[in-house]
């Protein structure tokens, strides 16, 4: 069972325009959501996270909504550039358990 | 460059045999974290190690073991391997032990198995 579900398995956005990758949660336990971003043939890097005590975070041009009733967040990208071209990464972790789950990533297009 | 260094890059083997992979995590880093990636899978968390000693687990097999050496680096070992083996494992460091810190990946081992 999921517990982190991607279901999106890619997106095409326009150069310039906003990328909305979603990301929905099962467990309402988890309290710390976070983002990771993938380039072909390297390991995933931290992009943005945030915790359940907030409902929005903002990094330059990414920002995280967090929807704690509909168990859902959303990471925006504004504007797309190529170099956004990736897969993302949603995972969750409740403090209690401390164990992080993954989501199976969304690939990001960024067309010019 | 997260600072995260995998060896080997590839591995082929055949069905049955056994390996070991390598990670040596970021200069400071306590904690050590192994991942497989399988095709269509996201990353599943197997196991944890933070300063020397086993500190969380997850979907790891039975055939598979880690450590994690006084010097911080740490092994993975996969016995008995199977066709469905086959996946990029991911070693990931961090300074503290909770795994919501922020984790720094190495670029991955990938594992072929015939």
């Amino acid at each position: 069972d999921q517990q982190v579900k991607q279901n999106s398995p890619s997106l095409s956005v326009q150069e310039g325009r906003i990328s909305i990758l979603n990301c929905d949660y099962t467990n309402s336990m988890f309290d710390y959501f976070l983002w990771y971003k993938k380039y072909p043939a390297e390991g995933p890097t931290f992009l943005i996270s945030i915790s359940s005590i907030k409902d929005k975070n903002e990094d330059g041009r990414f920002t995280v909504f967090l929807n704690k009733s509909a168990k859902h967040l959303s990471l925006h990208i504004v504007p797309s550039q190529p170099g956004d071209s990736a897969v993302y990464f949603c995972a969750a972790s409740a403090h209690r358990d401390d164990k992080i789950i993954f989501g199976k990533g969304t690939r990001l297009h960024i067309l010019p | 460059d997260s600072g995260v260094t995998q060896t080997p890059k590839h591995l082929i083997t055949a069905t049955g045999q056994r390996v070991t992979l390598r990670c040596s995590p970021r200069s400071g880093d306590l904690s050590v974290y192994w991942y497989q990636q399988s095709l269509d899978q996201g990353l599943q968390f197997l196991i944890q190690y933070y300063n020397g000693e086993e500190r969380a687990k997850g979907n790891i097999l039975e055939r598979f073991s880690a450590q994690q050496f006084p010097d911080l680096h740490s092994e993975l070992n996969l016995s008995s391997l199977e066709l469905g083996d086959s996946a990029l494992y991911f070693c990931a460091s961090s300074v503290g032990a909770t795994q919501y810190n922020e984790q720094f990946f190495g670029p991955g081992t990938r594992l072929t198995v015939l």
